[in-house]
């Protein structure tokens, strides 16, 4: 079983729908998430990330960490064409560890808005 | 902010030929970088750490002999694919982590085709 679970989609969505985009982990000892956009044949960006017991807006995308539930949410609030690409959640490599930049991967959600 | 630049963007080469991947960190030094590969509509797989001035650490499962890593600087580690197959072809990412924070920078990632 991966430590961290995400539905593939694809997901497709009209114009200004609010988005959401939602992981399952396993490990508990995981001390943050992160978000990451890719873009076809691009590596990753960085979105936003949040720590194992809080919540984080960030102009249009709001993150969410569920730790009962093991559940990690991203909502994108008035959804734009330009916001069409896999969307990834990622979780520290080493759970509990310091190695920041080592990472396990969820499987990617492909998300397409359309005008 | 800082930027990973991978290079080639993508490569297509014979079977049986090796291939060398760069990456770099243009604006900040990294002693440590990651190297992951992610086939078709799939993940992101950790393949190995680099290690500045030091052996590469693989992850289970990933041929050292076939996957060759060398950092030798503090801005650039290389992955060389040595003997590659049709197998092979996938698309390499490799990325740096935020210094002093959460997460990592990705390169542009680089697509295999061997024939």
């Amino acid at each position: 079983q991966k430590e961290v679970e995400q539905d593939p989609g694809p997901l497709s969505v009209p114009e200004g729908a609010i988005v959401s985009l939602n992981c399952t982990y396993s490990n508990s000892a995981f001390q943050y998430f992160m978000w990451y956009r890719q873009y076809s044949r691009k590596g990753p960006e960085l979105l936003m990330y949040t720590y194992s017991s809080g919540n984080k807006e960030d102009g249009r995308f709001t993150a969410q960490v569920d730790k009962s539930s093991k559940y990690i949410s991203l909502f994108i609030r008035d959804s734009q064409p330009s916001d069409s690409a896999t969307y990834l959640c990622a979780a520290p490599y080493d759970a509990g560890g310091t190695s920041y930049g080592k990472l396990t991967f969820g499987q990617g959600t492909i998300l397409t808005v359309h005008p | 902010g800082a930027v990973v630049s991978q290079h080639p963007s993508w490569v297509i080469c014979k079977s049986g030929t090796s291939v060398k991947i760069e990456c770099r960190s243009l604006d900040f030094q990294a002693t440590t970088m990651f190297w992951y590969r992610q086939f078709p509509k799939q993940s992101l797989m950790l393949m190995a750490t680099s290690n500045e001035g030091s052996k590469a650490t693989y992850e289970q499962g990933v041929e050292k002999d076939k996957f060759l890593i060398n950092h030798a600087s503090l801005t650039l580690s290389t992955l060389t694919v040595t003997s590659a197959h049709p197998e092979d072809s996938s698309f390499y990412i490799c990325s740096a982590p935020v210094r002093g924070g959460i997460g990592a920078f990705f390169g542009q990632g680089t697509r295999l085709t061997v024939v």
